[in-house]
Formats: structure tokens, sequence, C-alpha cells
């Protein structure tokens, strides 16, 4: 089966500037998730998604950070304006259920914020 | 409040000797616990994961042995190969089945 796709790869902006991430995950995985992995640190969830609802998003810094999942399948993740701090790799996971086991983690995104 | 801690960020073995990575968690909660092993430039990829109701599991060269009442696991990797030269992250999950992730340990494994 097809992995998590995750785009773009890398991405170099300005503090201030804003950022999308774009995640699609595998086909019928009903639960998708984002973590944030910050250099020698690991993988910090931000929000979990079930089909198209929130489930979780009580670590994502809110006024800042914003994601969607429209009609239940790909999901995107924006932050506006960004801080220096924001430096990170951006994963994006799915799995058939609220499960745990065995997420799928696609190949992230990483942000660099100068 | 690191709820999972990998208190080793790094570890060198000979091939063919047995590794060792250890991790410790403080919520009495978590009841399934993970190893994910991470490439530069991947994602984490699942490894091997065991259940609060055993104490260990094994998959070919890996095995996690899981001690509740020190609140603290293990992952045993035997005979280590080069190619198993990656950073390994153990997580947690409670009911809610979100993963909880240690800093991570870079296992690397000399010919």
């Amino acid at each position: 089966e097809a992995g998590v796709a995750q785009s773009p790869r890398y991405k170099i902006i300005e503090k201030r500037q804003s950022v999308a991430f774009w995640c699609n995950p595998i086909s019928g995985h009903a639960t998708l998730y984002w973590y944030q992995q910050i250099l020698g640190q690991g993988p910090k969830l931000l929000i979990q998604f079930q089909n198209n609802g929130v489930v979780d998003d009580s670590q994502l810094p809110k006024d800042r950070f914003s994601a969607e999942r429209l009609k239940g399948v790909d999901s995107t993740l924006k932050i506006q304006p960004a801080k220096l701090e924001d430096s990170a790799v951006y994963l994006c996971a799915s799995s058939f259920l609220r499960a745990g086991h065995g997420y799928t983690f696609g190949s992230g995104t990483r942000l660099t914020v100068v | 409040d690191q709820q999972v801690k990998q208190n080793s960020p790094s570890l060198s073995v000979q091939e063919g000797r047995i590794s060792i990575l250890n991790c410790d968690y403080t919520n009495s909660m978590f009841d399934y616990f993970l190893w994910y092993k991470k490439y530069p430039a991947e994602g984490p990829t699942f490894l091997i994961s065991i259940s609060s109701i055993k104490d260990k599991n094994e998959d070919g060269r890996f095995t996690v042995f899981l001690n509740k009442s020190a609140k603290h696991l293990s992952l045993h990797i035997v005979p280590s190969q080069p190619g198993d030269s990656a950073v390994y992250f153990c997580a947690a999950a409670g009911s809610a089945r979100q993963l909880t992730f240690g800093s991570g340990t870079q296992l690397t494994v000399l010919p």
C-alpha cells in the first residue's frame, strides 16, 4: 500500500511569514496526527483527527497554528506567523483506528525559520 | 514534564554483539509501549510493541522487555548489524491511543 505522503520535504521561510504543510494519509485510515519534532527531541503531538473531526488539539499553539482535515482525507497544517522556535520537522501519521499500534509516519517536512 | 525518558542519547556496539536500549516512563496510565526506528530524512518506522499485560515480546532479532513495577522497558537487538544504526524512539500510549515519545537514542553499530 502507498505510504503517508507529505509535502513539501523542505521549506525555508523568514520569521513572521506563513507556511503550510500538506499530508495525504494511507487510504482508509480514519485517524490522522500531526507531530512536531525539534532537533534532539522526540516527536510531540500537535493535533489528532478522527475522520474530519478534531479529537485533541490541546498542544496546538492556536494563536499561530491551525490545521484542518476537510472530507476526512488529506490534511493541511498552517503556521502564521512563524517564529524562529518553529524550526522543526513536522510529521504526519495515520492509523486505521484510534489504535495507536503501528502508526505509519510520513517522511516529514523540515521547516527552517530564519 | 517528560513522561517518557530515554536517558542515553547515544550507544555504540560492535557488530554481532547485543544492543540494549532503555526507556523509563512515569505515567501509570500508559498501557501500550512501542519502539520506533528512524533513519535520517525519513519518518519513524514501527519496530515492535508490547502490551502492559505482557512482560516480553519477541520478533526476530528484536525483543522488548517490560517491567511495570519499575516503569521501565528495554529493547534488545541480537545480533546487532550495521544496518541497525539509527535513532530509536521509545513511545507509550494510554486509552486515548496517542503516542508520547522519548527523546531518542542514537545507536551506532560498528563493523
